[in-house]
C-alpha cells in the first residue's frame, strides 16, 4: 500500500508543460527529501530527480522538481515523445523506518 | 560503472522458500545502505527492505515482516534476501537497489543518512504458484 499519493495519469502534447503532484505526510515528505524516478516500459526505474530538485548527470533540464511542506511536484517542460513513461515519487519515512513510493503517474504524449 | 546483478528468482510453490542474491560492483559497497524493491505484474513499485552499511540497521515493509530476511556480505560485495513462507502476492520482479547516502564520521563516530535509491539492478522474477 503506497503512502505517497500521485494522480494516476497526466498527458500533454509535444512541447507542453506537464506537472505531477505527490502528496505525503509529516513523517515522509515533511521531514525528508523527495526523489523522482522514470520507468520506461519493460525497464528498471531510473533516478530522475534527487534531494527535491537536483538532477543527476545526464538528465535533461526539462525535468525539474520542487517540494513544499508535505507535497512535492515534478514538472516536465517541452514535453517529448520519449517522456512517455511511468513516474514515481519516493521519500524516506521516519515512522515506517523505510522508503516509500508514490502510487505512480503514467504520462502520455498526445 | 556501477552495476547490480540479481539472481535466484524462479517459480516456487506457496509456502516454500527462495533466496535472492545481488552482486554489486563499481562502487565501495560497504559505504552504502542497500534496498530490495519489488514490482508485481502491472503494478507500482513497493519497497521491501533495507539494510545499513554495517547491517546494524534493518527495516522491512509490513507485508513481508517476519517472513523475509535481508542480509549482506561486505567482503563479497553481495546483498541477499531470504524469502520464507512465500505467498501468491509475493509474485513480482525483485530489484536490488543502492542507497545514495554515504557513511561519514563526526568526532570518531560513524553516521549514515538515508537518501533513497539511486541505482537499480535489472531485477529477478519471483513467481509463487502451485
Amino acid at each position: 500500500q503506497s503512502v505517497l499519493t500521485q494522480p494516476p495519469s497526466a498527458s500533454g502534447t509535444p512541447g507542453q508543460r506537464v506537472t505531477i503532484s505527490c502528496s505525503g505526510s509529516s513523517s515522509n515528505i515533511g521531514s525528508n527529501t523527495v526523489n523522482w524516478y522514470q520507468q520506461l516500459p519493460g525497464t528498471a526505474p531510473k533516478l530522475l530527480i534527487y534531494s527535491n530538485n537536483q538532477r543527476p548527470s545526464g538528465v535533461p533540464d526539462r525535468f525539474s522538481g520542487s517540494k513544499s511542506g508535505t507535497s512535492a511536484s515534478l514538472a516536465i517542460s517541452g514535453l517529448q515523445s520519449e517522456d512517455e513513461a511511468e513516474y514515481y515519487c519516493a521519500a524516506w519515512d521516519d515512522s515506517l523506518n523505510g522508503y516509500v513510493f508514490g502510487t505512480g503517474t503514467k504520462v502520455t504524449v498526445l | 560503472e556501477v552495476q547490480l546483478v540479481e539472481s535466484g528468482g524462479g517459480l516456487v510453490q506457496p509456502g516454500r522458500s527462495l533466496r535472492l542474491s545481488c552482486a554489486a560492483s563499481g562502487f565501495t559497497f560497504d559505504d552504502h545502505a542497500m534496498h530490495w524493491v519489488r514490482q508485481a505484474p502491472g503494478k507500482g513499485l513497493e519497497w521491501v527492505s533495507h539494510i545499513s552499511w554495517n547491517s546494524g540497521s534493518i527495516g522491512y515493509a509490513d507485508s513481508v515482516k517476519g517472513r523475509f530476511t535481508i542480509s549482506r556480505d561486505n567482503a563479497k560485495n553481495s546483498l541477499y534476501l531470504q524469502m520464507n513462507s512465500l505467498r501468491a502476492e509475493d509474485t513480482a520482479l525483485y530489484y536490488c537497489a543502492k542507497d545514495m547516502g554515504l557513511r561519514y564520521f563526526i568526532q570518531g563516530q560513524v553516521h549514515y543518512d538515508y537518501y533513497g535509491v539511486d541505482v537499480w539492478g535489472q531485477g529477478t522474477t519471483v513467481t509463487v504458484s502451485s
